[in-house]
């Protein structure tokens, strides 16, 4: 298995809502990060997470709570969003930390009303 | 000023064609990577090069370390080719994630 997935596919909420992005992958990668990209726009790394710890945290607004809970799985807590955060968000898992090929999930379009 | 820094930004050409896209990057890194991207979000990777070449299928990579440059070539270029192709770095040691350039619009017509 050689892929990285997440849900929901699609997101729409409310400034004021709780929601909550999945990224799973069974590859035994011991890396996982978290990139925001806007329209038109490359990607820019939020979070990276080594060994189940978070490694990396690029100056992200509280308001993205991200969440390891085993090696296969990362999550990210959104509350209280701002529509400027509507956007791509894409998963990517990497099987150790460093500079490795990092694997790429579809990725969750969020869009705040 | 970017890190890392891609020409062209749209290129438009012949199926057939051969292509060059061109990145260049100011900072120390430890690999390099090329990447592609569809329509609709999906980001593949297709080299991680920290010298050297590397070939696969119609498509070879070229980084020159000492010039900080490198260089994603297309053979016989495809309409299913064209995507958006972004070059990015792995600038730090440690667990570090990856620092993307703008991204190279590639169109192949018929």
């Amino acid at each position: 298995d050689t892929e990285v997935t997440q849900t929901p596919k699609h997101l729409v909420m409310g400034m004021t809502n709780k929601k909550s992005l999945k990224c799973e992958q069974h590859m035994g990668h011991r890396a996982m990060y978290w990139y925001k990209q806007k329209a038109k726009k490359p990607p820019e790394l939020m979070f990276v997470y080594s060994y189940e710890k978070l490694s990396i945290n690029e100056s992200v607004p509280s308001r993205f709570s991200p969440e390891c809970p085993n090696s296969s799985l990362l999550n990210l807590h959104l509350h209280a969003l701002q529509p400027e955060d509507s956007a791509l968000y894409l998963c990517a898992s990497s099987p150790r930390q460093g500079p490795d090929t990092q694997y790429f999930g579809p990725g969750t379009r969020l869009t705040v009303l | 000023k970017n890190e890392v820094e891609q020409s062209p930004q749209n290129l438009t050409a012949q199926e057939g064609e051969f292509i060059t896209i061109n990145c260049s990057y100011s900072v120390g890194i430890s690999a390099l990577h090329w990447l592609q991207q569809h329509p609709g979000g999906g980001i593949v990777s297709l080299f991680m090069l920290s010298s050297g070449k590397k070939k696969h299928g119609r498509l070879i990579a070229t980084i020159n370390i000492q010039e900080k440059h490198s260089s994603l070539h297309i053979t016989a270029s495809h309409p299913r080719d064209s995507a958006v192709y972004i070059c990015a770095v792995n600038s730090g040691g440690g667990a570090d994630g990856l620092t993307f350039g703008k991204g190279t619009h590639l169109i192949i017509q018929p």
